[in-house]
């Protein structure tokens, strides 16, 4: 079966610091891939929606500024949390789409978990 | 509007009964509902889908019910087993692949 994988798995951060997560697609090629974050004990809330060569489309409330998504290849999408602040701590889930199998096939990352101190 | 979750609520069976896991969804829009298992610290694991014409689905030990006319969908898991305890959400599926999950049920089965 489709493969995403998210690189780091854990990540403790300083507070102003920014730190990058990797999502990526394994065994193949994704022209969307989605960036979700889920508090503890709620349920997962999507982000932004990543597509390959343009810019990510954010949902409402999320600041773009902050958090910079940058998908550059079929199998490669990084979210970016910048000045990261203590509020910003959660669990960044990613997921992938593959095309042709119909536009609601997703598959999804294992999550990273991102301290901020 | 979206579903947005809170807190989550809980549900806890004994091993070898079914389980009913109940989801209201609020956007009459939508295509496609889908199931997710989430064991903790772990992404979300595809269990079953159904379309948006469609009322019933069976799987493998899972059903799902989908009861537009009041935007309830429930998912039932036959004779559940210990290693059916994890976070069940439901989510809605749009066009283009946007997801928007419900908000969620802990299970836990009492072996």
């Amino acid at each position: 079966g489709a493969v995403v994988s998210q690189h780091p798995s854990r990540v403790i951060c300083k507070s102003g610091t920014s730190v990058k997560i990797e999502c990526r697609s394994l065994d193949f090629q994704a022209t969307t891939m989605f960036w979700y974050r889920q508090f503890p004990k709620q349920s997962l809330m999507l982000m932004a929606t990543s597509n390959e060569g343009s810019k990510a489309t954010y949902e409402q409330g999320v600041e773009k500024d902050k958090f910079l998504i940058n998908h550059a290849s079929l199998t490669l999408s990084t979210l970016t949390v910048t000045s990261a602040h203590p509020e910003d701590s959660s669990f960044y889930i990613c997921s992938a789409s593959i095309p042709g199998l119909g536009s609601y096939e997703q598959y999804f990352g294992p999550g990273t978990r991102l301290t901020v101190t | 509007g979206e579903s947005v979750g809170l807190h989550l609520p809980t549900l806890s069976v004994q091993e070898g009964d079914n389980s009913i896991i109940n989801c209201a969804y609020s956007n009459s829009a939508s295509d496609y509902f889908i199931w997710y298992k989430q064991e903790s610290g772990k992404g979300p694991q595809f269990i079953i889908d159904i379309r948006s014409n469609m009322d019933k689905r069976q799987g493998q030990r899972v059903t799902v019910l989908l009861n537009k006319t009041v935007k309830h969908l429930s998912l039932q898991i036959a004779a559940t087993q210990p290693g059916d305890s994890a976070v069940y959400f439901c989510a809605e599926a749009f066009q283009g692949g946007k997801l928007i999950f419900g908000q969620g049920t802990e299970l836990s089965v009492k072996p």
